[in-house]
């Protein structure tokens, strides 16, 4: 398909293991976004990549949570030693440059942390 | 405080209403003004944005910036049931994306 694609769609993890979420962005797209998005809350910006620039992190919300991104394209979200309160829908995007450009959104990772 | 505030809802109203949805922001370096729609279990996706103060119609979707209050507006006019979903705004800053907290919408047959 066309479209952002996510993997796994669901994952249940015991806490304190690691969890690693995909992100298959659209061809051709420059920027990469991962937002957490927790119940009945709006999305919470985690990390952005753009090209071979450095990624902005600033949303990481602590050191357990990483990003990378390999040869531009896809994107692997990693979350160590899980906690309960990692419980929510990790939702990527991707989009082209510029300020007005639409971000075009996977249908998330719906993380349960049990 | 944040820097794009959303009421929450749920908001619902019946078939037909005119449905209002508000932000505010607090950044006068916001340029563009975007609204999102999510369906349950889905992905955002992009309904309308638009640059500057004024308003912006799409059907019987109209967007309004006055940025003199930092404020915006996306009006549904004859709401549908097919338009029950939670409503996002976001402004861009930065190359990333800032989302308010999104109003869930329910319209009533």
């Amino acid at each position: 398909g066309a479209g952002v694609s996510q993997s796994p769609s669901n994952k249940v993890t015991e806490k304190g293991k690691d969890v690693e979420l995909r992100c298959d962005p659209i061809s051709g797209h420059t920027a990469l976004y991962w937002y957490r998005q927790s119940l009945g809350q709006g999305l919470e910006f985690l990390i952005y990549f753009q090209g071979n620039s450095a990624p902005d992190k600033s949303g990481l919300p602590s050191d357990r949570f990483s990003a990378e991104r390999t040869g531009g394209s896809v994107s692997t979200l990693t979350i160590q030693r899980t906690q309960q309160e990692d419980s929510a829908v990790y939702l990527c995007a991707s989009s082209g440059t510029g300020l007005n450009t639409e971000a075009f959104f996977g249908q998330g990772t719906r993380l349960t942390v049990v | 405080q944040k820097e794009v505030e959303q009421d929450p809802g749920p908001l619902s109203v019946p078939e037909g209403a005119i449905v209002s949805l508000n932000c505010t922001y607090s950044n006068s370096a916001f340029q563009y003004f975007m609204w999102y729609r999510q369906y349950s279990r889905k992905g955002p996706e992009l309904l309308m944005y638009t640059y500057s103060s004024g308003n912006k119609e799409d059907g019987r979707f109209t967007a309004q910036v006055d940025k003199s209050s930092k404020y915006i507006s996306l009006f549904i006019r004859d709401s549908q049931p097919s338009d029950s979903a939670t409503y996002l705004c976001a402004m861009p800053t930065g190359g990333k994306l800032i989302f308010g907290q999104g109003t869930e919408l329910s319209v009533k047959p």
